[in-house]
């Protein structure tokens, strides 16, 4: 079965600290890969997919398919980072079902 | 441009009611989907609708149910409410499949006593 695993419930760095949140997955066809944020009291939103090979306020994330991951990395966090990220890949024949893993709390300290 | 509208935004109904949640999508977008969120099994899918049609649908009881207008906004359904089905209902669009993203709406709060 297609399956995300974040295995960290609780990231907690320095301001200024570099950044790695965890994600595993598990497919059998190709993946296709997103990581989603949540703010305190804001909607869930789309941070990067990994297709697009993009870099968003500062975040990175490299699929690497021999190992199954697509860590979301960032060189310096900054207090604003503070969030819950869920890591998700697509499934279904359109694409159209995201499977989400558990979510990692970062919480960016001064 | 306008997000992704969910309403009502809470919602308290009684074991055994039924209880609707409706979602509009972003302009031009054309797939809908939804989500459950719990704090025990996170975010998890229900179905998606494509130009009216469902197209997946996760593993859930037949007591959740869902339909897309012809102007893309969606409904859900759910009979004979459970306590266990108290979450958060998310509901997301993209312009055709999620392969683009979804844009996430607020989510519907459904609490049932």
């Amino acid at each position: 079965a297609q399956r995300v695993t974040q295995p960290e419930k609780l990231l907690s760095v320095f301001k200024g600290a570099p950044v790695e949140l965890k994600c595993n997955y598990s497919y059998s066809g190709s993946p296709e890969l997103f990581w989603y944020v949540q703010y305190s009291r804001q909607r869930l939103q789309l941070l990067l997919r990994h297709i697009s090979r993009e870099s968003i306020k500062g975040f990175t994330a490299d699929l690497n398919k021999g190992e199954t991951s697509f860590h979301l990395k960032k060189p310096f966090a900054q207090e604003e980072d503070s969030a819950m990220y869920y890591c998700a890949l697509s499934d279904g024949e359109y694409g159209n079902k995201l499977v989400f893993g558990a979510g990692t709390i970062l919480r960016v300290k001064s | 441009k306008a997000g992704v509208t969910q309403t009502p935004r809470y919602l308290i109904k009684t074991r055994g009611q039924q209880v609707t949640l409706s979602c509009s999508p972003i302009s031009g977008h054309r797939s809908v989907s939804w989500y459950q969120q719990t704090p025990g099994q996170g975010l998890q899918f229900l179905f998606e609708y494509f130009s009216e049609t469902q197209r997946n649908k996760g593993n859930f009881p037949g007591r959740f149910s869902g339909r897309q207008f012809s102007n893309s906004r969606s409904e859900m359904n759910v009979s004979t409410l459970e306590l266990g089905d108290s979450a958060l209902y998310l509901c997301a669009s993209s312009l055709a499949a999620g392969r683009s993203g979804y844009t996430f709406g607020s989510g519907t709060r459904l609490t049932v006593v």
